[in-house]
């Protein structure tokens, strides 16, 4: 097992396209967390699935985001008639978590898939 | 307001120096303290995790601290090299969401 995985990179996309980022956590993991980086500031956190289950969304993820995890393996994201200000780094992070087991739930990041909407 | 303060946002230090690294944060409860480092164009990989009971934790060159009491924890780098150029961020872990620091940009030059 490599680690999380993101796919694509980078994307460049013109305003009004739809764009999808795939992430692959790690296989033992059951918990998957998006989150969205701006230049100069820390990861923000858009929602997180327990295995296929969606359990939280941030308010910042507006209805023309949407994350699926329909296996409870891999995971995407798709935003719809993209803005420039979904122009971020999209992170992906993994976890194991368990109730009560000391040290769960530390969270192993992706590498990102930047999206640049011109 | 962010519940998770860094200081500084940036600096720059000479290779071989050592530098100090400072969080401050108001979450509670609190769960844990976390330390990541990112690459530019990267995800954020952790350093060290430490939990109420722990007040230093160390990682090679890196060395965390934490005071529950004052709820401010820092990151000290010793001996700096080129490849610690990057940025450091603080996350806190409250009962059950994690609150992310900005991150402090650390460049090393030769």
């Amino acid at each position: 097992d490599t680690g999380v995985s993101q796919d694509p990179r980078h994307k460049i996309t013109k305003r009004g396209q739809n764009v999808t980022f795939r992430c692959d956590p790690i296989s033992e993991h059951n918990r998957l967390y998006w989150y969205r980086q701006t230049l100069g500031q820390g990861p923000e956190f858009l929602t997180y699935f327990q295995n296929e289950a969606q359990l939280e969304k941030s308010r910042l993820l507006s209805d023309r985001f949407s994350a699926e995890r329909p296996k409870g393996s891999f995971s995407t994201l798709e935003i719809q008639r993209t803005e420039q200000g979904d122009s971020a780094m999209y992170l992906c992070a993994s976890s194991f978590w368990r109730q009560g087991v000391s040290g769960a739930n530390v969270l192993t990041f992706g590498a990102g898939s930047r999206l640049t909407v011109l | 307001k962010n519940q998770v303060e860094q200081s500084p946002q940036s600096l720059i230090i000479l290779e071989g120096k050592n530098c100090t690294l400072q969080c401050n944060y108001t979450v509670s409860p609190f769960s844990n303290l976390r330390w990541y480092k990112q690459d530019t164009g990267r995800g954020p990989v952790s350093l060290t995790i430490m939990t109420f009971s722990e007040n230093t934790k160390s990682n090679g060159r890196y060395t965390a601290t934490l005071d529950a009491d004052t709820k401010q924890s820092s990151l000290h780098i010793t001996a700096s090299q080129l490849s610690d150029s990057a940025s450091y961020i603080c996350v806190v872990r409250g009962d059950y969401k994690l609150s992310f620091g900005a991150g402090t940009t650390v460049t090393v030059r030769a």
